[in-house]
């Protein structure tokens, strides 16, 4: 079973709409748990980061939560721009290590 | 203040041969990580440098390598090239001992196996 699972694989919406990407994570403890957007063919770019502690960060239209009690964390994407169309990606770090979700694929339409 | 950075961009080589990927890490960064991303999936962590020592490793064969230069810079090698090695290796700098510092990632290696 994967340590980092995101939902929904994949998910096209329109363009001014808000949507809501999921993390579930198995892995506990963990020092911080991170989003990042991948544009196709390019390096992820930092979204947000948080500790442990923490339960909500924004940066501009993307807002991340974490629940450290059911273990899920969400990334909120309000008003979408065409721009946003990429991989987002859930990153949690052990004291020990990184590991990777798959991703979710969004895709905005006009 | 340059950014990480790759090269190559793009790579074709055949199966058996051996290939060298490059990475420069931020400016001020000391720690290089390595992954490697197949087609629709997250990446898969390789190994980081840091003070020019391989301190971490993932689930990789020997075949993988790296080595990291006292300016900070660093080399993925990889041996025996399989089909399966296909893929986009990402390289990523931060800062060592610092677990809440964001990591950087460069643009890539475009790697294809024939």
């Amino acid at each position: 079973k994967n340590q980092v699972e995101q939902s929904p694989q994949s998910l096209i919406i329109l363009e001014g709409k808000n949507c809501t990407l999921q993390c579930n994570y198995t892995v506990s403890p963990f020092s911080n748990l991170r989003w990042y957007k991948q544009d196709t063919g390019r390096g992820p770019v930092s979204l947000t980061i948080m500790t442990f502690s923490e339960n909500t960060k924004s940066n501009g239209r993307y807002t991340a939560t974490l629940d450290a009690d059911t273990k899920q964390s969400s990334l909120h994407i309000t008003a979408s721009q065409l721009s946003d169309s990429a991989s987002y990606i859930c990153v949690v770090s052990p004291y020990d290590k990184v590991i990777f979700g798959p991703g979710t694929s969004l895709s905005v339409i006009p | 203040d340059a950014g990480v950075t790759q090269s190559p961009t793009h790579l074709i080589k055949t199966r058996g041969q051996q290939v060298t990927l490059r990475c420069s890490p931020k400016s001020g960064h000391d720690t290089v990580s390595w992954y490697q991303q197949a087609l629709g999936q997250g990446p898969q962590f390789i190994f980081q440098y840091y003070e020019e020592e391989e301190r971490q490793r993932g689930n990789f064969p020997d075949r993988f390598s790296g080595h990291q230069f006292p300016n900070y810079s660093s080399e993925l090698n990889v041996n025996a090239l399989l089909l399966g090695d296909s893929a986009l290796y990402l390289c990523a700098s931060s800062l060592g001992g610092t677990r809440l510092e964001t990591q950087y990632f460069g643009p890539g290696t475009r790697l294809l196996v024939l």
